[in-house]
């Protein structure tokens, strides 16, 4: 069975700090894949990154970077100098192997709430 | 631009009223998911189309009903709803290609309330 756990219920952090969501996930499957979705309170997911399990280079993009460790089971995700815009739900997610079609279904975490003061 | 529909983005309906959701497409995608998602907790998959080929989670509750008239379309309908059934309702589209990796694209929900 796959497992997504994210420890950290809520985070609250002052604008322009640097914050880390974490993310440990349980799977069987030897390839994976590894998600981040942002969640505003309009509702709606938006992706954020897509990671392979053979792919374990940390990722930067703009402000958002992703240290992604098989050694550990983590996939956690870097915001540097926050924002108020960044104030969201961020859920991590692990899905399974392709082509097996059903394994695609993704497994969520439980969500971090993160809080930008300004 | 292509896109996941949801209608409405709010619906009230009152406990026990059939209510339908319902979910539109443009990417052309064979597979669509509906997902629900209470306050403060992941989403939870209810069930998903591979074309016309409709699979239930098996903790799906039977309350709980889809139809794929076809390719752009998918409705969830909840037969007799209850207070524990409001939620939050997402809509999802990924395209089955073999050799690649299906990415899953979300609408904006539909938030449901039971009264």
């Amino acid at each position: 069975a796959q497992k997504v756990t994210q420890a950290q219920t809520e985070i609250s952090v002052v604008e322009k700090e640097d914050v880390t969501l974490d993310c440990v996930y349980e799977t069987r499957d030897t390839t994976y894949y590894l998600f981040w979705y942002k969640q505003p309170p309009s509702g709606e997911l938006v992706f954020l990154i897509r990671r392979n399990s053979f792919d374990e280079q940390n990722e930067i993009s703009g402000r958002y970077s992703w240290n992604f460790q098989k050694s550990t089971s983590s996939f956690n995700f870097t915001i540097t100098a926050s924002q108020v815009v960044d104030s969201a739900v961020y859920f991590c997610a692990l899905s399974g192997d392709f082509p097996n079609f059903g394994n695609e279904k993704l497994t969520f975490g439980t969500g971090t709430r993160l809080t930008i003061i300004p | 631009d292509a896109m996941v529909i949801q209608n409405p983005r709010y619906q009230v309906t009152q406990f026990g009223k059939p209510v339908t959701l319902s979910c539109s497409q443009t990417l052309n995608h064979n597979v669509m998911y509906w997902y629900q998602q209470k306050s403060s907790q992941a989403p939870k998959l209810l069930f998903h189309y591979y074309d016309k080929d409709f699979n239930n989670e098996a903790d799906t509750p039977d309350n709980f009903q889809s139809r794929r008239p076809n390719t752009s379309f998918c409705f969830l309908d909840i037969r007799s709803p209850g207070l524990g059934d409001a939620a939050m309702y997402l809509c999802a589209t990924s395209r089955d290609q073999a050799g690649s990796y299906n990415e899953q694209f979300f609408g904006p929900g539909t938030r449901l309330t039971v009264l």
